[in-house]
């Protein structure tokens, strides 16, 4: 099945200590994005990626690293999370910009740092 | 980055009724995507509008682009409690794509 799968679904941590995220498709996709949704604020792209190797800045990426060394995989990377970075993560992911088929979303990680 | 404002905020709509979102670009539309999400859930792809005037539909629901106006409606008839949730409508620029905030619709039996 064509699928994005984030890891874990629900995770609660304490400030300063180092998570990450993991993120695959299996769609051979080359476009991949990370987005924080937060109410009255919608979704917001914290990091995308064009293809391996290839990452950038999406509107709100202060306090997150991610990588793509590989297709399939592109992990966030929390290095000291604060409570403000309690949100809900998703990853999606494209065969390419502009695509007629849109992207595919993952289920979701609510993520809650005390 | 685009800035996408919808309207309404969230709706009641009443069971069998037709509804209408609407979403609106600050900058031109070179492609619009309607998306849906359950609370708490992922996004549902529903359909992506390319060319000015254009209209595609699945199953009830209907969006149209006005590249003109800037402005993507999505049109829902003969609303059912399948229907409920938050209906978000996206576009790229510069490699990146950027959401609305998001319609909330309640569907009333």
């Amino acid at each position: 099945e064509a699928q994005v799968t984030q890891n874990p679904r629900y995770l609660i941590t304490v400030t300063g200590k180092k998570l990450t995220v993991t993120c695959s498709q299996n769609m051979n996709h080359e476009y991949m994005s990370w987005y924080r949704q937060d109410p009255g604020l919608g979704l917001r792209q914290i990091y995308y990626s064009m293809n391996v190797e290839v990452t950038d800045k999406g509107d709100v990426p202060e306090g997150y690293k991610v990588s793509r060394k590989e297709k399939r995989n592109f992990p966030l990377i929390l290095e000291s999370p604060s409570p403000n970075q309690t949100s809900l993560y998703f990853c999606a992911s494209s065969l390419s910009i502009n695509r007629e088929g849109g992207y595919t979303f993952g289920s979701g990680t609510r993520l809650t740092v005390v | 980055s685009q800035e996408l404002e919808q309207s309404p905020q969230s709706l009641i709509v009443q069971e069998g009724k037709n509804l209408t979102i609407n979403c609106t670009s600050s900058k031109t539309l070179y492609g619009l995507y309607w998306y849906k999400q359950k609370y708490g859930e992922g996004l549902i792809f529903l359909m992506m509008l390319q060319k000015g005037g254009e209209e595609k539909s699945h199953e009830k629901i209907t969006a149209k682009l006005d590249e003109k106006k800037q402005q993507s409606s999505l049109h829902i008839t003969a609303s059912q409690p399948s229907h409920a949730g938050i209906y978000l409508c996206g576009a790229e620029s510069d490699y990146k794509l950027s959401f609305g905030a998001g319609t909330t619709v309640t569907v009333r039996a």
